[in-house]
């Protein structure tokens, strides 16, 4: 398609509790991007991977966030043990190419709401 | 490190007013800048996407520039109408050494168009 599908829209998850997030790329964007909004605007990278494999995941807290994009499957986030500062929009987005030279950019998708209670 | 930064972050202007919205980088050595458009409780929509060998892009009423010298970018937006109500960031990609990376955000600026 050429929407980058976010599942669920909202999740809500007691403390403790797992949290798994879902993206669809665009048919044909090999690249996917994984960010945490917080406070309003604040967009925070967490980890991008080329197909299937993990690309850079510098921004990925190690403890409890782990992530997967499996050959004919959706990506997933998941969060284990989540915790009240978990809450947050969870954007992922796609991108076809990251050739300095790309002219298309990066599409995101709507976003998945967590909240942790 | 890449900085990217907005002002105003907040900005209220009647009906039929153009304006100019500012993002400001830190490194102007960018492959490019892209301009995005949140509204409230939805995702990101892409407006204008400017290669660092432009100097700006125009879609309909919206026309963004680029001045990587100075590390600026406006975006234009003409004759605005209370539709144009939303938070706008721009972002820039960080550099892999030859390919693109993860975007650095700006953290937006909040207009409201008033009928």
């Amino acid at each position: 398609g050429e929407e980058v599908a976010q599942t669920p829209k909202h999740l809500v998850r007691g403390e403790g509790q797992k949290a798994k997030l879902y993206c669809a790329p665009i048919k044909g964007h090999s690249y996917v991007f994984w960010y945490q909004q917080v406070l309003k605007n604040e967009f925070k990278f967490l980890i991008s991977f080329q197909n299937e494999n993990v690309f850079d995941e510098t921004g990925m807290p190690k403890e409890r966030f782990s992530a997967k994009c499996l050959p004919n499957s959706p990506c997933s986030l998941e969060i284990q043990a989540t915790k009240l500062e978990d809450s947050a929009v969870y954007f992922c987005a796609s991108s076809q190419s990251i050739s300095a030279r790309d002219r298309d950019g990066y599409t995101f998708g709507s976003g998945t709401r967590l909240t942790v209670v | 490190k890449q900085e990217v930064t907005q002002i105003p972050a907040a900005l209220s202007v009647p009906e039929g007013e153009n304006l100019v919205l500012n993002c400001s980088f830190t490194d102007s050595a960018i492959y490019n800048l892209q301009w995005f458009r949140q509204d409230p409780g939805k995702g990101l929509t892409s407006l204008l996407l400017i290669q660092s060998s432009q100097r700006e892009q125009t879609s309909g009423r919206l026309n963004a520039s680029l001045d990587k010298s100075s590390g600026r970018s406006t975006l234009y937006i003409a004759a605005s109408q209370p539709g144009d109500s939303a938070t706008y960031l721009c972002a820039v990609p960080i550099d892999y050494g030859g390919s693109q990376g993860n975007l650095i955000f700006g953290k937006g600026t909040k207009l409201s168009v008033k009928p």
